[in-house]
């Protein structure tokens, strides 16, 4: 099976700039994660959606990030504006239902210069 | 919230080598996982254990939910098990909270 596609794989912006990332899970899968991984540091979560629906997002800065997930398939995070401090891999992941195949993406390694 | 700590932070190991990584967690869960970051970035799912023991190949891992540990256990280490070591907790819902992760560097 296709695993998680996310994209791009690479993204320099300067402060003050949007960037996006998009995510298509595993078909079928039910449940997708964003979740943010500082160099050095375990990914944190930063939104899960249950089919279309919001079911945890109590760690995303809503200030500045927003996600959408369309139809209950694929996915896009943005960001609006960027600081440096979101310099960071933004990576996507997916399960079956609860914790159940759960499998990550390659993620987006972001850059804020 | 629910922390997580994982040890050693690092570790070095000649090929070959055997090694037990360890995960102590704060509260009770009914979600652990064990992932394999390789030098590329990609987080690879090992197990899905909140309790009790599996193996797969010569990695295998052993969870103690009422004593709130678990242990990854690597055996005849490769230059390929090279990466970060993540464990990963959680409740119901699915969404996981991170450790910071051991590095294990395999060296030939």
């Amino acid at each position: 099976e296709a695993g998680v596609a996310q994209s791009p794989r690479y993204k320099i912006i300067e402060k003050r700039q949007s960037v996006a990332f998009w995510c298509n899970p595993i078909s079928g899968h039910a449940t997708l994660y964003w979740y943010q991984q500082i160099l050095g540091q375990g990914p944190k979560l930063l939104i899960q959606f249950q089919n279309n629906g919001v079911v945890d997002d109590s760690q995303l800065p809503k200030d500045r990030f927003s996600a959408e997930r369309l139809k209950g398939v694929d996915s896009t995070l943005k960001i609006q504006p960027a600081k440096l401090e979101d310099s960071a891999v933004y990576l996507c992941a997916s399960s079956l239902r609860g914790s159940y195949g759960y499998t990550f993406g390659s993620g987006t390694r972001l850059t804020v210069v | 919230g629910i922390q997580v700590e994982q040890s050693p932070p690092d570790l070095i190991l000649q090929e070959g080598a055997n090694s037990t990584l360890r995960c102590n967690f704060s509260d009770s869960v009914n979600n652990l996982q064990w992932f394999h970051q390789n030098p590329w970035g990609q987080l690879i799912n090992l197990f899905y254990i909140p309790s009790g023991t599996k193996q797969n190949g010569r990695l295998s891992a052993t969870t103690v939910a009422t004593e709130r540990y678990s242990l990854l256990y690597i055996s005849s280490s490769q230059t390929t098990d090279s990466g970060v070591y993540f464990c990963a907790v959680g409740r119901s819902q699915g969404n996981l909270i991170f450790g910071k992760g051991t590095k294990l560097s395999v060296k030939p």
